[in-house]
């Protein structure tokens, strides 16, 4: 039983477009969101987090979006960058500093 | 340096061999997380502890065991590895005392590999 569902395995995007990444979460308990970036040989970083309380957060490049009637949450980055090809992982929490429940990721590739 | 290291990056071992994983931090973090990466799967929590008498089972446990040694250390074992235990692990930390409760940091992973 999939809680957090990314259903996007790759996304490519060309340099200096948007890219969204999406994100689906199925219980309604969850509070808290974040979304973490991983490139190959390294451990996931954290990229941005939001929680129940907003409906958007900015930090730079990034925005998060959540929806809470659809259980929906997006990543935003713009403008899109070579450097930002990784795999995506949003994750979700009952609470913060809760146990993190991720999605399967998606890999962004971000073309030149 | 980093804050989370993770012994070793890399092994190959047997069916039926016993294999620990091992994880430091110096980040002084309580929390502490091991989880696997496998493709189409995203990560999956094995267990975590809230401090060093504080030992919890997540979603995928069975097969594995752990060990607190100390605030900073944060052990691995599978008692008898199976093939299926091939995946990508992950020690985390996060400490909910600090201005960022809800964030993780993660090692660079340990590629396990069971023939």
């Amino acid at each position: 039983d999939q809680q957090v569902k990314q259903n996007s395995p790759s996304l490519s995007v060309q340099e200096g477009r948007i890219s969204i990444l999406n994100c689906d979460y199925t219980n309604s308990m969850f509070d808290y969101f974040l979304w973490y970036k991983k490139y190959p040989a390294e451990g996931p970083t954290f990229l941005i987090s939001i929680s129940s309380i907003k409906d958007k957060n900015e930090d730079g490049r990034f925005t998060v979006f959540l929806n809470k009637s659809a259980k929906h949450l997006s990543l935003h980055i713009v403008p899109s960058q070579p450097g930002d090809s990784a795999v995506y992982f949003c994750a979700a929490s009952a609470r913060v500093g809760g146990k993190l429940i991720f999605g399967q990721g998606t890999e962004l590739s971000v073309k030149p | 340096d980093a804050d989370v290291t993770q012994t070793p990056r890399n092994r190959i071992t047997k069916t039926g061999k016993r294999i620990m994983l091992e994880c430091s931090q110096t980040k002084g973090h309580d929390r502490m997380y091991w989880y696997r990466q496998d493709p189409g799967l995203g990560l999956r929590l094995i267990y975590y502890s809230f401090d060093v008498k504080d030992i919890n089972k997540g979603e995928i446990s069975d097969g594995y065991s752990v060990s607190r040694q100390a605030q900073a250390k944060f052990s691995l074992s599978l008692e008898s590895a199976i093939p299926n235990q091939t995946a990508l692990y992950f020690c985390a930390t996060s400490d909910p005392g600090t201005q960022d409760p809800g964030t993780q940091y993660f090692g660079p992973g340990t590629r396990l590999l069971v023939l």
